[in-house]
């Protein structure tokens, strides 16, 4: 079992969709969530990070944890088709000796907005 | 404010051979790790830098190694490559002990 599962899509939406993206987790050690935005042949752009349980908002974009399920998501708001990318989770748990936030990366989400 | 920069952008390498990837920090970190990212694939972490010495490392074999010079920037090392290491190479930048790793273009690596 992966550590950090998320479904691969590809996901289509129509342009002013509300747009759920998920992945779920085994490491209970776990802390830190991250989400990434990733355009075709570029490096990932961080969209959001939350610390342990609950919400948060940003401009479209809402990160919500849950650590009690082992279920983080990405909601966004009125989908535009520049929103068209992979959506990468990550996550990371406390550095124990070497002070080192090792990321553990989902495979992606491809989400297309549809103009 | 430059972000973190790496190069060469595309890399063609021919089995066996070695190969040096290279990355500059965004300004103010001092901390570098380096990731994997297979093709439809999430980036898997190589290994970490800090203070010019590896401080963690994935599941990696020994054919892969770095440096870290004096001003934080970083080189990634892969000896006696195999058709199996084409991938994007990422760079990914921090502050020490800070959680917010921010990345690179990439370097993208086909070995033929």
């Amino acid at each position: 079992q992966k550590e950090v599962e998320q479904d691969p899509g590809p996901l289509s939406v129509p342009e002013g969709a509300i747009v759920s993206l998920n992945c779920t987790y085994s490491n209970s050690a776990f802390q830190y969530f991250m989400w990434y935005r990733q355009y075709s042949r570029k490096g990932p752009e961080l969209l959001m990070y939350t610390y342990s349980s609950g919400n948060k908002e940003d401009g479209r974009f809402t990160a919500q944890v849950d650590k009690s399920s082992k279920y983080i998501s990405l909601f966004i708001r009125d989908s535009q088709p520049s929103d068209s990318a992979t959506y990468l989770c990550a996550m990371s748990a406390p550095p124990i000796t070497s002070g080192t936030y090792k990321y553990i990366f989902g495979t992606g989400t491809r989400l297309k907005v549809l103009a | 404010d430059a972000g973190v920069t790496q190069s060469p952008t595309h890399l063609i390498k021919t089995r066996g051979q070695q190969v040096t990837l290279r990355c500059s920090p965004k300004s103010g970190h001092d901390t570098v790790s380096w990731y994997q990212q297979a093709l439809g694939q999430g980036p898997q972490f190589i290994f970490q830098y800090y203070e010019e010495e590896e401080r963690q490392r994935g599941n990696f074999p020994d054919r892969f190694s770095g440096h870290q010079f004096p001003n934080y920037s970083s080189e990634l090392n892969v000896n006696a490559l195999l058709l199996g290491d084409s991938a994007l190479y990422l760079c990914a930048s921090s502050r020490d002990r800070s959680n917010e790793q921010y990345f690179g273009p990439g370097t993208r690596l086909t070995v033929t």
